[in-house]
């Protein structure tokens, strides 16, 4: 298996644009999460979907964050208006159904750079 | 609520002595532990995790962490430390089916 996909891999934008981060989870994961990773507030879960559904969206900052998952091998993660304190590496990762105790698969993530 | 602490930002240890990076926790119920490593660019890597029964963990590239329920630690531990084995270490905790919290990660660094 490839492992949890991820793109664009960089992305530089302007302010006030929208951007759009890409997952793949691995195949027969049905727990999908999405995560933000800054210096000063280290690792933040934002969202996580089981089955496409999404279960808890409390860490998303903003209204201006959205995110899908249409189907179990896609989700996006949108930001509308994008702006300078989203800079941040967003990581997908993914854990297989069962017990509590199965660990998640990080993606490489997606360093975002907003101007 | 869930939490992790570790309370070092940086350890720094010689090529071939021992290293510890340190965690403890807090959560209700019986807790399932894990240990992440990240190197730079890359996203967090599984290196070994405790969900119950023995309370030394054994895991990949030679690390092994001790579950201590009395100190509620989950200390990582390797009895010889690589200059590869530099990169930033995360403890996470999850209580029952809640989700992962993690720490604030541990740079280590090894040096030759």
């Amino acid at each position: 298996d490839a492992g949890v996909i991820q793109s664009p891999r960089h992305e530089v934008t302007e302010m006030g644009q929208e951007v759009t981060l890409r997952c793949k989870p691995i195949s027969g994961h049905d727990y999908l999460f999405w995560y933000r990773q800054t210096m000063m507030r280290g690792l933040e879960l934002l969202i996580y979907f089981n089955n496409n559904v999404p279960i808890d969206d409390s860490g998303m900052p903003e209204d201006r964050f959205s995110a899908k998952m249409p189907n179990a091998s896609f989700s996006t993660l949108k930001i509308q208006p994008s702006e300078p304190r989203d800079s941040a590496v967003y990581f997908c990762a993914s854990s297989s159904p069962g017990t509590s105790g199965n660990e998640q698969f990080f993606g490489p993530g997606t360093r975002l750079t907003v101007l | 609520a869930q939490s992790v602490a570790q309370p070092e930002d940086q350890v720094k240890v010689a090529e071939g002595n021992p290293l510890t990076v340190k965690c403890t926790y807090s959560v209700s119920g019986n807790p399932y532990l894990f240990w992440y490593v990240q190197y730079p660019n890359r996203g967090l890597q599984f290196l070994l995790k405790y969900i119950t029964g023995d309370n030394l963990v054994k895991g990949s590239y030679g690390f092994e962490a001790e579950f201590n329920k009395s100190q509620t630690s989950f200390h990582l531990k390797k009895p010889s430390a690589l200059v590869s084995d530099s990169a930033l270490y995360f403890c996470a905790v999850r209580g029952g089916y809640s989700t992962l919290t993690f720490g604030k990660g541990t740079m280590l660094l090894v040096s030759p």
